[in-house]
């Protein structure tokens, strides 16, 4: 089955400085990769995707990038506000509705 | 919209002790989804539903697991007898799963924080 892989584990950067989590994905035919954010005690809500034919997806401070030679994708946070501080996921999915998670990235923004 | 919708939102049980998990899923969404959270194996997938009819249990941990779909606006997860190591977050997610080929946004619901003594 799929198996992804999630880096880093933990992050802190200075507010208004990006922020990069990159993960990786083992099976090429997966097409559908999500980015959830989940603050603490709350649940994972979606911030992004991205699919298999688009190369790259904006949305405001957020970006997310997809390398299908590499098998890897990236979310990207611009000028980061305190409010971003909690725990990211990125998933992939192969066959319709089956994601499979990341370990999670605990980003903190230090203020 | 109220949202994916599930009770009780805290269960604390003893070992061996039947516990009964519930989940209204977003109104109009054809697809549902059991996960369980963790520290250590983090979110998993277990088990997923298409119109009612479970598509893939295969993570369903084991036996005394189990989970039903009786109709389109409503699941339950049971585990009998539950463990202490079943102690964890379960939430149930819901999708419109508009195309036949591709996945669709999930929506989770709040979670059922489930310890067990």
């Amino acid at each position: 089955g799929e198996n992804v892989e999630q880096h880093p584990s933990t992050l802190s950067v200075q507010e208004g400085d990006s922020a990069v989590i990159k993960c990786t994905y083992s099976d090429s035919a997966s097409n559908y990769f999500p980015w959830y954010k989940q603050e603490l005690g709350k649940r994972p809500q979606l911030i992004i995707d991205i699919r298999s034919n688009v190369g790259e997806k904006k949305d405001q401070r957020i970006a997310v990038t997809l390398n299908k030679t590499a098998k890897h994708f990236s979310l990207h946070i611009t000028e980061t506000q305190p409010e971003d501080s909690a725990v990211y996921f990125c998933a992939a999915s192969i066959i319709r509705g089956k994601l499979t998670f990341g370990t999670g990235t605990r980003l903190t923004i230090i203020p | 919209d109220a949202g994916v919708i599930q009770s009780p939102r805290h269960e604390v049980t003893e070992m061996g002790q039947e516990v009964t998990l519930r989940c209204k899923p977003i109104s109009g969404h054809n697809s549902l989804f059991w996960y369980r959270q963790t520290m250590m194996r983090g979110l998993e997938l277990l088990i997923y539903f298409n119109n009612n009819v479970p598509i893939d249990d295969s993570g369903m941990p084991e036996d005394r697991f189990s989970a039903k779909m009786p109709n389109a606006s409503f699941s339950t997860l049971k585990i009998q007898p539950s463990e202490p190591r079943d102690s964890a977050v379960y939430f149930c997610a819901s999708s419109p799963e508009t195309s036949f080929t591709s996945t669709d946004t999930q929506y989770f619901g709040p979670g059922t924080r489930l310890t067990v003594l």
